[in-house]
């Protein structure tokens, strides 16, 4: 199957900090990429939907200058954590799909986002 | 909008019982997919089943069978003979004509030995 990786796995930095985290697509062309955010034992809340070459269009609620969505190639999409705060420690998820509602979403292995 | 319901917060059995996990969805949609998936301790989703809504045909896959009744808008998940390593969160999920994904609060499974 479909395989999506995300980098890194885990990170930890301090507070007014920025962190990037990438997610590929690494054997399929991905024209969408979606960004999910999971508090401990909660759901999956879908963050923000962003297509190849366009800008992301963000959930209600989700701060767009805060979360920076940049879907640069078809294989790629990176989430920028701006000015990271204690409260953005959260499981950060991605998943890509080849498009058509037919198509499942394959999904990363998540990224742990810790705050200090 | 869309909905999902997993009313079972935390289930509990013992290794080989037979176990259902509930859900039930909301939509407008007239076409519309359903999906299970298993979210493991490490955190990774792990896809499960699709569904389309022109598919009520339940469907097994060894241990795992699917009942989507379109009728009473459920979807729900029996895992027989379960075993420890069935142990995860289960999601079901939703996805309508928005291509989003909606999901449910997810059931956490504990299968004891």
């Amino acid at each position: 199957g479909a395989v999506v990786s995300q980098h890194p796995s885990r990170v930890i930095c301090k507070s007014g900090t920025s962190v990037k985290i990438e997610c590929r697509s690494l054997d399929f062309q991905a024209t969408t990429m979606f960004w999910y955010r999971q508090f401990p034992k909660k759901s999956l809340m879908l963050m923000a939907t962003s297509n190849e070459g366009s800008k992301a269009t963000y959930e209600q609620g989700v701060e767009k200058d805060k979360f920076l969505i940049n879907h640069a190639s078809l294989t790629l999409s990176t989430l920028t954590v701006t000015s990271a705060h204690p409260e953005d420690s959260s499981f950060y998820i991605c998943s890509a799909g080849a498009g058509g509602g037919g198509n499942e979403q394959f999904f990363g292995p998540g990224t742990r986002l810790t705050v200090l | 909008a869309q909905k999902v319901t997993q009313a079972q917060t935390e289930i509990s059995v013992v290794e080989k019982e037979d176990v259902t996990l509930d859900c039930v969805y909301e939509t407008r949609d007239t076409t519309y997919y359903l999906f299970w998936y298993k979210q493991p301790p490490s955190g990774e989703l792990v896809f499960l089943i699709r569904r389309n809504s022109f598919d009520e045909q339940n469907e097994i896959s060894g241990r795992y069978s699917w009942n989507f009744q379109k009728s009473t808008s459920s979807f729900n998940f029996t895992i027989t003979a379960s075993q420890v390593v069935d142990s995860a969160v289960y999601f079901c999920a939703l996805r309508g004509s928005n291509y989003k994904l909606t999901f449910g609060k997810g059931t956490l499974l504990t299968v004891n030995p």
